[in-house]
């Protein structure tokens, strides 16, 4: 069974500060796909990132980043320079290859005041 | 490129009843799926659709729970005789197998059913 466990709840930061979300999966597929989506209170899910379980590399865009590391399958997100745009839910979700659904964890909420 | 779209948005509706919502996915997209989220959770698979052909249904969906995607396009997700723990954002997502970002779900802004 596939689980993915956010272990931050809320984490509230002032504006220009880094924020970096855990996210930890549990998979026993050794071909998979990670997915990073943020909810804002709108509650339309955002697509931010998708990176395959063979792709280790990390990747920066803009103020994001993401550092994957399958030897202890985590893969966190880090916001750069936090806006008050960037307050949201984010989730991270797992999706097996030869499956077609997603499994979310539990959203951490990002509240960035200014 | 026009995003998935959901309607309504929003629902009340009293308990018994039956509410219909309707998703329409990306244009060319094959596959439409549905989730439903409860406060303070993620969202939780419920079925799947690749053209016309539902292909699994979730445990989560309980024989008062219909979905159809009749002509391979826009899909709807029936409730009926609604229960108030049926209260919770029903969000649906579609994807492409034939893209670069090979089969990565796209979701709409989702319907939040209020069940009194």
């Amino acid at each position: 069974a596939q689980k993915v466990t956010q272990a931050q709840t809320e984490i509230s930061v002032v504006e220009k500060e880094d924020v970096t979300l855990d996210c930890v999966y549990e998979t026993r597929d050794t071909t998979y796909y990670l997915f990073w989506y943020k909810q804002p209170p709108s509650g339309e899910l955002v697509f931010l990132i998708r990176r395959n379980s063979f792709d280790e590399q990390n990747e920066i865009s803009g103020r994001y980043s993401w550092n994957f590391q399958k030897s202890t399958s985590s893969f966190n997100f880090t916001i750069t320079a936090s806006q008050v745009v960037d307050s949201a839910v984010y989730f991270c979700a797992l999706r097996r290859y030869n499956d077609y659904k997603l499994s979310f964890g539990a959203g951490t909420t990002v509240t960035v005041r200014a | 490129d026009t995003g998935v779209s959901q309607d309504p948005r929003h629902k009340i509706t009293k308990r018994g009843q039956n509410v219909t919502f309707r998703c329409d996915p990306i244009s060319e997209h094959n596959r439409l799926y549905w989730y439903r989220q409860t406060l303070g959770q993620g969202p939780e698979f419920l079925t799947y659709f690749q053209n016309e052909a539902q292909l699994e249904k979730s445990r989560l969906l309980s024989d008062r729970f219909s979905a159809e995607r009749p002509k391979g396009s826009f899909s709807t997700l029936e409730i009926q005789r609604t229960e108030q723990g049926d209260s919770a954002m029903y969000l649906c997502a579609s994807s492409s197998l034939w893209t670069a970002e090979a089969d990565t779900q796209y979701f709409g802004p989702g319907t939040r059913l209020t069940v009194l």
